[in-house]
């Protein structure tokens, strides 16, 4: 059982946005503002997408964007496109160790 | 640019040992920690541990670091730029993807990665 909780799938159509939620704890995003999110596509290794809650590293494109508020962090994806279809993972650092969400898994419609 | 590039898949039985790597380059090796996440078969992400190069400051997630044994051990060589994680005693549930990752620092988050190692542990 992973430490942060997602939602198991999301879905939506092109065009739309959604919001993939994180929620963890006082003793993790709670207490950090060092919440990342990952994008996984089959076979592949995990892209960075988002890191401190709200920064996207250079070439991610502004669809995406993250906040938090108390101890939920958020993914959003606004004009969704079909290759935007893929696993997302949150992760939070916690102290003294690095923890991941369960993942999400976001199918374009 | 950075790459991460790790060793290929490996088969082994139960009990048996292994080292696989992940070569650095792109970037300075020894100024920038280095992570290793493990994927089980359709499972999520899991935080393994790290390693700085530069002093080979290393450290445990809880979950992979026994009261009295650490199950996996990582180490780095500054000198050809490459981490490694070895088992001393494989078992089949060790069987899973593993990749490696840089981090800026022990808190941050996992900018590159390396594209996976498949390790297949089975009788």
């Amino acid at each position: 059982q992973s430490a942060l909780t997602q939602p198991a799938s999301v879905s939506g159509s092109p065009g739309q946005s959604i919001t993939i939620s994180c929620t963890g704890t006082s003793s993790d995003v709670g207490s950090y503002n060092l919440v990342s999110w990952y994008q996984q596509h089959p076979g592949k290794a995990p892209k960075l997408m988002i890191y401190e809650v709200t920064k996207r590293p250079s070439g991610v494109s502004n669809r995406f964007s993250g906040s938090k508020s108390g101890n939920t962090a958020s993914l959003t994806i606004s004009g969704l496109q079909a290759e935007d279809e893929a696993d997302y993972y949150c992760c939070s650092y916690a102290g003294t160790t690095t923890d991941f969400g369960g993942g999400t898994k976001l199918t374009v419609l | 640019e950075v790459q991460l590039v790790q060793s290929g898949a490996e088969v082994k039985k139960p009990g048996e040992s292994l080292k696989i790597s992940c070569k650095g380059s792109g970037y300075s090796f020894p100024g920038y920690w280095i992570a290793w996440v493990r994927q089980m078969p359709g499972k999520g992400l899991e935080w393994m541990g790290i390693i700085y190069p530069g002093d080979s400051d290393t450290r445990y997630s809880p979950s992979f670091q026994g009261q009295v044994t650490i199950s996996v051990t990582i180490s780095a060589d500054k000198s050809i730029t490459t981490a490694y994680l070895q088992w001393s005693s494989l078992k089949a549930s060790d069987t899973a993807m593993y990749y490696c990752a840089t981090r800026r620092g022990p808190t941050t988050e996992f900018d590159y990665w390396g594209q996976g190692t498949l390790v297949t542990v089975s009788s």
